[in-house]
């Protein structure tokens, strides 16, 4: 079982569309969450850190529950410029970094 | 535009060449690391190093070789690849190698071996 597990995709959605992305973790003592979004060819970049209180930046809002070692993403009113590969990932001691297997999204007109 | 910088974008060598990548970051940060990436798949750990000294490891096979000559700088020396270790290699910085501190990548480094 991988250690970090991603909703495979891809979703394919009408802009304006809402869309949560699930991820599951099995190691109990990783420390903090992140999720990333990947455009085709390029770098991941850190869209949101995770935290247990939930936390919201515009559009997205990410959870964490650590009881069911669950985090979520969820995309409010999905423009074309959010389609792209979004990667949960799960930091354990001294800086690993473990990712999830991405789940592509695809926002059309 | 990324805060980690790496060099060369792309690099296309031969099994028997050696190589270096390159990796600075000027943001402070004092935990750096190298990261493989196979296409339609995740990056995946390759080294980790913390105050320029080598902290993890992922039992990479030694024709890797990194090198942290300062606490801006990240190299990583190829020698005698293979095919399959073609790749995106991407390098990251987060102020510590720590609880909550978020990784932040440079635009990688894309590899073909002949």
């Amino acid at each position: 079982r991988k250690e970090v597990e991603q909703d495979p995709g891809p979703f394919n959605v009408p802009e304006g569309a809402t869309v949560a992305f699930n991820c599951t973790y099995s190691n109990s003592a990783s420390q903090s969450f992140f999720w990333y979004r990947q455009d085709c060819r390029k770098e991941p970049k850190l869209l949101m850190s995770v935290y247990s209180s939930g936390n919201e930046d515009g559009r997205f809002t990410a959870q964490l529950n650590r009881a069911s070692q669950y985090i979520s993403l969820l995309i409010r009113d999905s423009k074309l410029s959010d389609s792209a590969t979004y990667l949960c990932a799960a930091l354990n001691q001294g800086g690993k970094l473990i990712f999830g297997q991405g789940t592509e999204l695809s926002v059309k007109p | 535009d990324t805060e980690v910088t790496q060099t060369p974008k792309h690099l296309v060598m031969g099994m028997t060449n050696k190589k270096s990548l390159k990796c600075e970051q000027h943001m402070g940060h004092r935990a750096m690391y190298w990261y493989k990436q196979k296409a339609k798949k995740p990056p995946e750990l390759m080294f980790v190093y913390s105050y320029e000294k080598l902290s993890i490891n992922e039992s990479v096979p030694s024709r890797f070789s990194p090198e942290c000559p300062n606490s801006s700088l990240l190299n990583l020396h190829l020698h005698a690849l293979q095919p399959e270790d073609s790749a995106l290699y991407l390098c990251a910085s987060s102020q510590v190698a720590g609880v909550d501190q978020p990784q932040h990548f440079g635009d990688g480094t894309r590899l073909s071996i002949l």
